[in-house]
């Protein structure tokens, strides 16, 4: 069955810092897709990217950079230079089409907290 | 329109009454999800549409719980004899295909006194 694992309950950093949210995903399909959403206190859930099991490039989008690393089944999310802006709580989800029918299967959530 | 419309965006009624929540996709959008979100908690799978039809339904919680979306557009998902236990943020999402990115709406705040 296909899982998603978030580590981080929660992080504090100052505002500035590079910080790291973890997330290490389980499937048995060939053909998956990784999404992380974000969750900020106002509750709406954002969109933020979505990747396919063949595209191991990463992705830089701003302050924003995703490391999709199949070797270790790992799609981490690092924010460069942090902002207050930033905090909130970072979904990482999956879908396959074997188990879950392209249903999303989400992640605990990590909770960043950037102080000023 | 330009992104998920959800209405309405809370709801607060007694135990033992029925509740129909809409959800309004993205224009084009042929998939729909609703999800369940508890407080501190990743949304939870309810149920799928591709156009209008139900494809997987297998996160509906029991039998007071259905869903709807006749013209492969607009959905409703219905609680008959609402419980407690049925409060939660209940959320939908669109996306242009069943691979696609699913973008999600505001939410109905659902409160059973």
């Amino acid at each position: 069955a296909q899982k998603v694992t978030q580590a981080q309950t929660e992080i504090s950093v100052v505002e500035k810092e590079d910080v790291t949210l973890d997330c290490v995903y389980e499937t048995r399909d060939t053909t998956y897709y990784l999404f992380w959403y974000k969750q900020p206190p106002s509750g709406e859930l954002v969109f933020l990217i979505r990747r396919n099991s063949f595209d191991e490039q990463n992705e830089i989008s701003g302050r924003y950079s995703w490391n999709f690393q199949k070797s270790t089944s790992s799609f981490n999310f690092t924010i460069t230079a942090s902002q207050v802006v930033d905090s909130a709580v970072y979904f990482c989800a999956l879908s396959d089409d074997r188990d879950s029918n392209y249903q999303l299967i989400w992640g605990a959530g990590t909770k960043l907290i950037i102080k000023p | 329109g330009a992104g998920v419309s959800q209405s309405p965006r809370y709801k607060v009624t007694k135990r033992g009454q029925d509740v129909a929540l809409r959800c309004d996709p993205i224009s084009g959008h042929v998939s729909l999800y609703w999800y369940r979100q508890a407080l501190g908690q990743g949304p939870e799978f309810l149920t799928y549409f591709n156009y209008e039809a139900q494809q997987d339904k297998s996160g509906l919680p029991n039998d007071r719980f259905s869903a709807e979306r006749p013209e492969g557009s607009i959905s409703t998902l219905t609680i008959q004899r609402t419980e407690q236990r049925d409060s939660a943020m209940y959320r939908c999402a669109s996306s242009l295909a069943r691979r696609g990115a699913q973008h999600f709406g505001d939410g109905t705040r659902l409160s059973i006194l």
